[in-house]
């Protein structure tokens, strides 16, 4: 069972609009909590990475919060544009390690005009 | 500073045959990370390297893989006597001596015939 969850699978959003993806894990002890961006076929990119002290960290129109007592996060995409469509995965970094990342399937959004 | 490069961008392999896929990491990045994607799941971790060391092979499966990280030059991934279950993308990252950051790659799209 993978120890990162993300949800929803996939999401459709109207340009514009707000969005707020999910973030459920089981990884402990986790020593941060990191968003990733990743379009087609290329790389992830990093938005966010937040310890277990921080609450919540903004990126431009990114804006992640974090849970660390229910181990959850969520990332809020704000005023939505057409570059926004991407897989947003959550990675969480494992602290009895060398900081091992555990990676979420990732939440497909798709930006629609 | 050139970001982590990867090449080739695209491979194709009969079954059998060898597959070697490079890495360069970023200027001043002595770390590298080799993670494996395949289609619809998110990205798992193989192995990590430092210069002339594999620090964490855990990730890597027991037969047919490699990974090294010469002194000079860049990191290799090699598969030997690839199979179709071996057709992913294949993500290099490196980061900087502290860690914090994984910077990725293009990644290398393998496809077996």
């Amino acid at each position: 069972k993978n120890q990162v969850e993300q949800s929803p699978q996939s999401l459709i959003i109207l340009e514009g609009k707000n969005c707020t993806l999910q973030c459920n894990y089981t990884v402990s002890p986790f020593s941060n909590l990191r968003w990733y961006k990743q379009d087609t076929g290329r790389g992830p990119v990093s938005l966010t990475i937040m310890t277990f002290s921080e609450n919540t960290k903004s990126n431009g129109r990114y804006t992640a919060t974090l849970d660390a007592d229910t181990k959850q996060s969520s990332l809020h995409i704000t005023a939505s544009q057409l570059s926004d469509s991407a897989s947003y995965i959550c990675v969480v970094s494992v602290t009895d390690s060398w900081g091992k990342l555990q990676f979420g399937a990732g939440t497909q959004v798709v930006v629609t005009p | 500073n050139a970001g982590v490069m990867q090449n080739p961008r695209h491979l194709v392999r009969r079954r059998g045959q060898e597959a070697r896929l490079r890495c360069s990491p970023m200027k001043g990045h002595s770390h590298v990370y080799w993670y494996r994607q395949l289609p619809e799941e998110g990205l798992k971790f193989m192995v990590y390297l430092q210069k002339e060391n594999i620090i964490d092979e855990s990730g890597m499966p027991k037969e047919r893989f490699s990974a090294e990280f010469p002194k000079e030059g860049p990191s290799i991934l090699r598969i030997q006597q690839v199979v179709r279950g071996d057709s992913a993308a294949y993500f290099c990252a490196s980061s900087p001596p502290d860690r914090v950051e994984q910077y990725f790659g293009p990644g290398t799209r393998l496809t077996v015939t």
